[in-house]
C-alpha cells in the first residue's frame, strides 16, 4: 500500500490562497466522499481539518476547504496566515478497506 | 466530548518487549474504533491498524501486519498497541485516534507517545 502522493512543500504570501494536491490510484480512494486532511504543527499530534472530502468540521476555519476531482484530492486554503504554517496530510479509505496517509506537504508562510 | 490519553515515553533496547496504551474517556466502545499510527523521526503519517472496543475486531495495515498486535480492555477503557521484539527503526512517536461510527475520519487524536529504541 503506497503512500498517496502530495508535493513536498508549498508556500504563499500572508492572504494569498494555496492548494495541495494528495494523489492517488483508483482502489486509494474507493467510495468518492471518503478523505480526510489533517494538519500538524511541530511538536504537535495531527489535527482533522477536513473530513468526507469537503466537510469542515466544528470549530475549524472557513478558509480551509476539501475537494476532490477524479483521483486527486485538494486542500485549498485561503487568506494565508501565518498560524497556517504547519504540515498537512490527506487520508484516503480505500477499497481494500484500509488507511493511507499522503506523503505530507510543508506549508511556508513567506 | 470524546478525549484520549496516552501512555508516556519509553526508551527500550533492542529485543525488548513493549505495550503502550490509549485510554478513552466517554461512552465510546460501543460504535467509535480506535487507530495506531505511527510517525518516524522527521518522516510522515502511517497508519497502523484499527480495533472496534465492542468486539475487538482488528484489522492491520499491510506494513504493521505480524509486526506489532492491537488489543483492547473495554473494562478500563483503554486501547493498547504491543511489541514482543522491539527494533531500532521502531523509534518513533504512536499516536491513537478515535474514528466515530459510520465515518471514515479520525476526528480525536491522542498527544502520542514517544518509543525510543537503541540497538
Amino acid at each position: 500500500q503506497s503512500a498517496l502522493t502530495q508535493p513536498a512543500s508549498v508556500s504563499g504570501s500572508p492572504g494569498q490562497s494555496i492548494t495541495i494536491s494528495c494523489a492517488g490510484g483508483s482502489s486509494d480512494f474507493g467510495d468518492y466522499k471518503y478523505v480526510s486532511w489533517y494538519q500538524q504543527h511541530p511538536g504537535k499530534a495531527p489535527k482533522l481539518i477536513i473530513s468526507e472530502v469537503d466537510y469542515r468540521p466544528s470549530g475549524i476555519s472557513y478558509r480551509f476547504s476539501g475537494s476532490k476531482s477524479g483521483n486527486t484530492a485538494f486542500l485549498t486554503i485561503s487568506g494565508l496566515q501565518s498560524e497556517d504554517e504547519a504540515d498537512y496530510y490527506c487520508c484516503s479509505f480505500t477499497d481494500d478497506s484500509f488507511y493511507v496517509f499522503g506523503t505530507g506537504t510543508r506549508v511556508t508562510v513567506l | 466530548e470524546v478525549q484520549v490519553v496516552q501512555s508516556g515515553a519509553e526508551v527500550k533496547k533492542a529485543g525488548e518487549s513493549l505495550k503502550i496504551s490509549c485510554q478513552w474517556s466517554g461512552d465510546i466502545y460501543t460504535s467509535y474504533l480506535i487507530a495506531w499510527v505511527r510517525q518516524m523521526p522527521d518522516k510522515g503519517l502511517e497508519w497502523m491498524g484499527i480495533i472496534y472496543p465492542s468486539d475487538s475486531d482488528t484489522r492491520y495495515g499491510p506494513s504493521f501486519q505480524g509486526q506489532v498486535t492491537i488489543s483492547v480492555d473495554k473494562s478500563i477503557s483503554t486501547a493498547f498497541l504491543q511489541w514482543s521484539s522491539l527494533k531500532a527503526s521502531d523509534t518513533g512517536i504512536y499516536y491513537c485516534a478515535t474514528r466515530p461510527p459510520t465515518r471514515t475520519h479520525f476526528n480525536v487524536w491522542g498527544r502520542g507517545s514517544l518509543v525510543t529504541v537503541s540497538s
